[in-house]
């Protein structure tokens, strides 16, 4: 049973970078062909899907924020990664990491997601 | 900003039935894309309630019912529950933005 851990800074300045990681355990994140998405929670709102990298390194964005997010993979550290650029408070958020495996499927794993809040 | 569209809140006495719908377009659910439901309690991540338009994952009672059709999705909750209240939220596929949609997500208040 894969299980997935985000970690990462908790607090985040206005117009620095969110960095944030998702550890993989229970599989290999190189042996699977998932596709390793992020996917944000503002407080008290619904879910928005931010992006997402397939196993053959490929990268899907979300279009409302593709040019400010970059999803990476480290398949040596069995984690996968996200940062947001030129944060504002808008992108105070819970952050989850989770699975998908195909258009049709919901998200099979999910992290149990992490608070960052972007403030000075 | 949330592709598919919910009502906010939806509440209902104890042993009634209430019916939460999620609109989308032709882009996504009306594309043949499914429909999957979640249900999230406060602090907690989202939890499959639904997958595939309208099955049941094991362990989740049959009192929670999914249907599609045209561009819409409804999850139906019968013989309501104290413990029901929850946000509930609706996903799917959007093939015009190439990723996966969610609901703006509901409420349900038992009264």
């Amino acid at each position: 049973q894969l299980q997935l851990q985000e970690s990462g800074p908790g607090l985040v300045k206005p117009s620095e970078t969110l960095s944030l990681s998702c550890a993989v355990s229970g599989g290999s994140i190189s042996g699977s062909s998932y596709f390793w998405a992020w996917i944000r929670q503002p407080p008290g709102q619904g879910l928005e899907y931010i992006g997402s990298v397939y196993y053959t390194g490929r990268i899907y964005h979300n279009p409302s924020l593709e040019s400010r997010v970059t999803i990476s993979v480290d398949t040596s550290k069995n984690q996968f990664s996200l940062k947001l650029f030129s944060v504002t408070a808008a992108d105070t958020a819970i952050f989850y990491c989770a699975i998908f495996v195909d258009t049709q499927s919901p998200p099979n794993f999910w992290g149990q997601g992490t608070l960052v809040t972007v403030s000075s | 900003q949330s592709v598919l569209t919910q009502p906010p809140s939806v509440s209902g006495a104890p042993g009634q039935r209430v019916t939460i719908s999620c609109t989308g377009s032709s882009s996504n659910i009306g594309a043949g894309y499914a429909v999957h439901w979640f249900r999230q309690l406060p602090g907690t991540a989202p939890k499959l309630l639904i997958s595939g338009n309208n099955n049941r994952p094991s362990g989740v009672p049959d009192r929670f019912s999914g249907s599609k059709s045209g561009t819409s999705a409804s999850l139906t909750i019968t013989g309501l529950q104290a413990d029901d209240e929850a946000d509930f939220h609706c996903q799917s596929y959007d093939n015009s933005l190439s990723g996966w949609v969610f609901g703006t997500g509901t409420k349900v208040t038992v009264l």
